[in-house]
């Protein structure tokens, strides 16, 4: 089965502070694609990062990074030094061949930054 | 500016009250999709298409139709909507299969069935 876990449904914390969010997932495929979006209060998805499964490497942009491990299966994410325009519902997702290119979200993790 | 426009953002609406819910790329994309976000399950495909006039169901298909007349648009249709159709809803589109270049969301439309 595909699937994607996001353990955590809610996180707060105080501004300035470092925040990982958890994404575990299953596939039997050897190729896929991992994705993280941020939907802000507004609604809209905002498209973060995508990483192919052949490429293990960390990464980083500006305050944010990720840490991508095939060996326990996870794809988290850590913000720098939170902002409160960090506060948002992130979503990871595993990308999958069949059915038109389907997006296998997890729950979802809100996080809530507080100044 | 390529972008996924989704119309209306916001809809309230009666029981049994037919509806349609528009989606148009401007980016000649083939693949283009429907889900449904629900608080505690994330996003779930509702239907998807591969091209004009080649649609099929997702994971969460009843109680909804769609259309591809157009390759650029790809309307979601409620015939006779419930409660439990109360949702946030996105189109989706993408060039690829792959997953090498990521879908295109819509902004959403926030749909109330009373």
């Amino acid at each position: 089965a595909q699937k994607v876990t996001q353990a955590q449904t809610e996180i707060s914390v105080v501004e300035k502070e470092d925040v990982t969010l958890d994404c575990v997932y299953e596939t039997r495929d050897t190729t896929y694609y991992l994705f993280w979006y941020k939907q802000p209060p507004s609604g809209e998805l905002v498209f973060l990062i995508r990483r192919n499964s052949f490429d293990e490497q960390n990464e980083i942009s500006g305050r944010y990074s990720w840490n991508f491990q095939k060996s326990t299966s996870s794809f988290n994410f850590t913000i720098t030094a939170s902002q409160v325009v960090d506060s948002a519902v992130y979503f990871c997702a595993l990308h999958i061949y069949n059915q038109g290119g389907k997006l296998i979200f997890g729950q979802g993790t809100e996080l809530s930054v507080k100044p | 500016e390529a972008q996924v426009t989704q119309n209306p953002r916001y809809l309230i609406t009666v029981t049994g009250k037919k509806l349609t819910v528009t989606c148009s790329q401007n980016m000649n994309h083939e693949y283009m999709s429907w889900y449904r976000q629900d608080p505690g399950l994330g996003l779930r495909q509702i239907y998807y298409s591969m091209n004009v006039e080649v649609t099929d169901k997702g994971d969460v298909p009843e109680g909804y139709k769609v259309s591809r007349k157009e390759k650029r648009n790809f309307p979601l249709i409620l015939e006779s909507p419930s409660p439990n159709q109360t949702s946030l809803y996105f189109c989706a589109s993408s060039s690829d299969l792959s997953g090498h270049t990521e879908a295109f969301f819509g902004q959403g439309t926030r749909l109330t069935v009373v």
